[in-house]
């Protein structure tokens, strides 16, 4: 069974701080990996999609790399805003997904 | 446009009684999730449904009962209610099932935070 863990638990930087979030998994026989962003007493928003094939993934500021064999992902943010605190979850997909308990963020204006 | 939606968003109710989660999905999706959000936010799937077939059905115990009516839509009835079924549910969508692999994200809903007194 697939164990997720994020690392840090918590994490709290001044704005414009560059950040990277990691998540490691034990099953590496995924078909892709989602980062999502929680918003206290809201629901999930997907951030970034990177296939199995994939190595890393861009949107905006943000920027999610991905180590297969490893089972390793980081998930990078630039110049950290306040609206980037939340708490940011990956999800290994595998024949389902599998949560980790997130990284709660908090940008100190 | 809500893409997933549940109701009611909150939900307070006395142990041993029986309630429901509704779920819709204007997606055009054909896969369907239930997921249990903890007290520490640990996430966990539940459910799953293709084309109103269930495909995953996670340990839970057997007060909990999904119903598919059509492919738009995934209701969760819990029966029996305890103190430990207090959490958040989250459901979700996605075009195709996780069995089929692939390159399919998942839409969440809002989430339905239940108590139980």
């Amino acid at each position: 069974k697939q164990e997720v863990t994020q690392i840090p638990a918590a994490l709290s930087v001044p704005e414009g701080e560059n950040l990277v979030l990691n998540c490691s998994f034990t099953d590496s026989a995924i078909y892709n990996l989602q980062w999502f962003r929680q918003d206290p007493g809201k629901g999930l928003t997907s951030l970034l999609l990177i296939q199995s094939s994939q190595r890393e993934q861009t949107s905006g500021r943000l920027n999610a790399s991905l180590d297969k064999s490893s089972g390793r992902s980081t998930l990078y943010i630039a110049a950290s805003q306040p609206g980037d605190s939340a708490t940011y979850l990956c999800a290994p997909h595998g024949n389902q997904f599998y949560f980790g308990t997130g990284t709660s963020l908090t940008v100190i204006p | 446009d809500t893409a997933v939606s549940q109701t009611p968003k909150y939900l307070v109710t006395q142990m041993g009684n029986d309630k429901s989660i509704k779920c819709e999905q204007n997606l055009g999706h054909d896969t369907m999730y239930w997921y249990k959000q903890d007290s520490k936010k640990f996430l966990k799937i539940m459910f799953s449904y293709n084309n109103k077939e269930l495909i995953i059905n996670e340990t839970v115990p057997n007060r909990f009962s999904p119903k598919s009516p059509d492919k738009a839509h995934l209701n969760l009835h819990i029966n029996s209610l305890e103190l430990g079924d207090s959490a958040v549910y989250f459901c979700a969508s996605s075009p195709r099932p996780g069995l089929a692999g692939g390159t399919d994200t998942q839409y969440f809903g809002p989430g339905t935070r239940l108590t139980v007194l």
